[in-house]
This record gives C-alpha cells, structure tokens and sequence, in this order.
C-alpha cells in the first residue's frame, strides 16, 4: 500500500517568491496534517483536516501561509511570499481518523535564499 | 517552559551497549504517551506506544511515570541500525500530538 506521498521532495527559492507543495496521503484517511520540522527540533503542526475542513489552523501563519484540501483527499500547502525563516521541511501526515496512528511523508525540503 | 522537553545529545554508545532516553512533559493532563524514530532526512515513524504499565518489543522498553511527568525509551543490544534522532511524543484530552525536540542517538562499531 502507498505511503503519504509530497512533492516537491526539494525546493530552493529566493526570498520573496511563492512556493506549493503538494501531499497525497493515504487512501481512505480522513485526516490530513501538515506539519513544520525545523533542523533540530521535532514537527510542529501548521494545519489539521478532517475531510475537507481544515478543523485546527491556530499555528498556520495566515498572512504568508495558505492550505487547502479540496475533495478531501489531496491539498496543497502555499507560502505567498516566501522569506529566509520558511527555510525547513514540510511534512505531511495522514490517519484514518483522529486520535489514530499518524503516518508521515518524507517531508518538502524548503531552503529560502 | 516547552510542552515536551528531551536532550537533544547525541549520546554516543558502542555496539551492544544499553542506553536510555528520558522526556519530560509539563501538562499533567496529557493523556497518551509514544516514541517515533527519525532516521536522517526521512519522516518520523512510529516506533512504540508507551503504556501506563510500561512495554517491551524485543530490545526497546518503554515506561511511563505519571507521577514525575516523564517516559523512558530503554534500547538494549545496541545495533548499528539502531541509530537514529528518538523523538518523543505526547497527546492531550484533545488528541493533539505534541513532539519533542528529539534526541539524536549514534551507535558505533
């Protein structure tokens, strides 16, 4: 069975430019995560779905930081304009339902220069 | 004060040694307990559940102290494989997970 899947799996950007990214994650999981990982530190949540509605986005930085899952399957994570402190990975997350076991992807590596 | 603290390390440990993590956490409320492993530049995956009883799976325990707020990871027979950032995690009433800062672990022929 597949995994969570992202891409870009690497992205450079300069400062100021927008950036997506792009999850899929695993079939039949009602709940979407996107997560921040800085170096050295563990993930933090930026947003949480339950189908389509996004039920947990007090941490998502809504004047830069955009999501959206339409259909409730795929979303898409944006940063409109992107700065120097986006630099870290992007790790998406899905379960079957919340509270279940969280299943991660291998992450958006974002380096902003 | 973080939500859930861990030395970061790395703890650097011969093959076939034992070691053992510690993690604290600060709300006395949180509710479920587990230890995720991160291999570099890959996604945390689930390593262990933490019970109030405490758990074994082969050469991993897990323990839980309610009364001190911290869990434990014991890693018995050190392998090579076995290295690895161990991050620690814990739920409140609301099922939120909240991570650790993660410790690095180096295991060493």
């Amino acid at each position: 069975e597949a995994g969570v899947v992202q891409s870009p799996r690497y992205k450079i950007i300069e400062k100021k430019q927008p950036v997506a990214f792009w999850c899929n994650p695993i079939s039949g999981h009602n709940t979407l995560y996107w997560y921040l990982q800085n170096l050295g530190q563990g993930p933090e949540l930026l947003i949480r779905y339950e189908n389509e509605e996004a039920v947990d986005d007090s941490q998502l930085p809504k004047d830069r930081f955009s999501a959206e899952r339409l259909k409730g399957v795929d979303s898409t994570l944006k940063i409109q304009p992107a700065e120097l402190g986006d630099s870290a990975v992007y790790l998406c997350a899905s379960s079957l339902q919340y509270g279940n076991t969280i299943y991660f992807g291998e992450g958006s590596w974002l380096t902003v220069v | 004060r973080k939500e859930v603290e861990q030395d970061p390390g790395p703890f650097n440990v011969p093959e076939g040694a034992t070691v053992a993590f510690n993690c604290t956490y600060s709300n006395s409320a949180s509710q479920s307990f587990f230890w995720y492993r991160q291999d570099c530049r890959k996604e945390p995956k689930l390593l262990m559940s933490v019970y109030s009883s405490g758990n074994e799976d082969g050469r991993f325990t897990a323990q839980l102290n309610r009364a001190s707020q911290y869990i434990s990871l014991l890693i018995r027979d050190s392998k090579l494989s076995d290295s690895a950032t161990y991050l620690c995690v814990v739920t409140n009433a609301g099922n939120m997970l909240t991570f650790g800062g993660g410790t690095r672990l180096m295991v060493k022929p």
